[in-house]
């Protein structure tokens, strides 16, 4: 049974640090893996989509990659500022159209 | 830009009360999921559907049933609304095969049974 989770569950940086988010999954076949973003009481936000034969995907000041064999995706952002402050998720496809999607690291940056 | 859109963005029903959340999605997509959010659970999956009129249970369809009578349109219905059902609810859509196609979510339901 496919399990996500993403550590650290909570993390504060000082504003303009580099950061790297965490999501591992313990079943490698996976067709995706997407990573959204989620501000208080509001629905998510899609941030990356990185297709199972891809290694990574770029849009701005985000940079996710995945690495399949080792059941490992990273969420980095450059230059972090207040507005980054969320909860990030990342959701990987296992089935046809099931997704799973770990509990999230809620980031606060610092001005 | 994708648009979900969700009938209320906060409901307080009774228990025992039949309850609709409406979901419609305007960018012609073929799938329509419903979740929904809890604390220290993440996100589970009620329901999808891939088609008009074609639905499949997800992790947790117990208490729930749907409808997709057209294509835009996926609407959850709590037959008998119970407290254990209070929770965050979001509806999302993803064009095509799912595989190459992010999902898109709507602004979720907070709903509160009492």
């Amino acid at each position: 049974k496919q399990e996500v989770t993403q550590i650290p569950a909570a993390l504060s940086v000082p504003e303009g640090e580099n950061l790297v988010l965490n999501c591992s999954f313990t079943d490698s076949a996976i067709y995706n893996l997407q990573w959204f973003r989620q501000d208080p009481g509001k629905g998510l936000t899609s941030l990356l989509l990185i297709q199972s034969s891809q290694r990574e995907q770029t849009s701005g000041r985000l940079n996710a990659s995945l690495d399949k064999s080792s059941g490992r995706s990273t969420l980095y952002i450059a230059a972090s500022q207040p507005g980054d402050s969320a909860t990030y998720l990342c959701a990987v496809l296992s089935g046809t159209y099931k997704y799973i999607f770990g509990t999230g690291t809620r980031l606060k940056v610092l001005a | 830009d994708v648009k979900v859109t969700q009938s209320s963005r906060y409901l307080v029903k009774r228990t025992g009360e039949k309850v609709f959340l409406e979901c419609v999605q305007d960018m012609d997509h073929e799938n329509m999921f419903w979740y929904r959010q809890d604390p220290g659970l993440g996100l589970r999956l009620i329901y999808f559907s891939y088609d008009v009129k074609m639905k499949e249970k997800g992790d947790i369809p117990e208490g729930y049933s749907v409808s997709r009578e057209k294509k835009e349109r996926f609407s959850l219905i709590l037959e008998s609304a119970s407290t254990n059902q209070t929770s965050m609810y979001l509806c999302a859509s993803s064009a095509g095969l799912a595989a190459y196609n992010e999902q898109f979510f709507g602004p979720g339901t907070r709903l509160t049974v009492l």
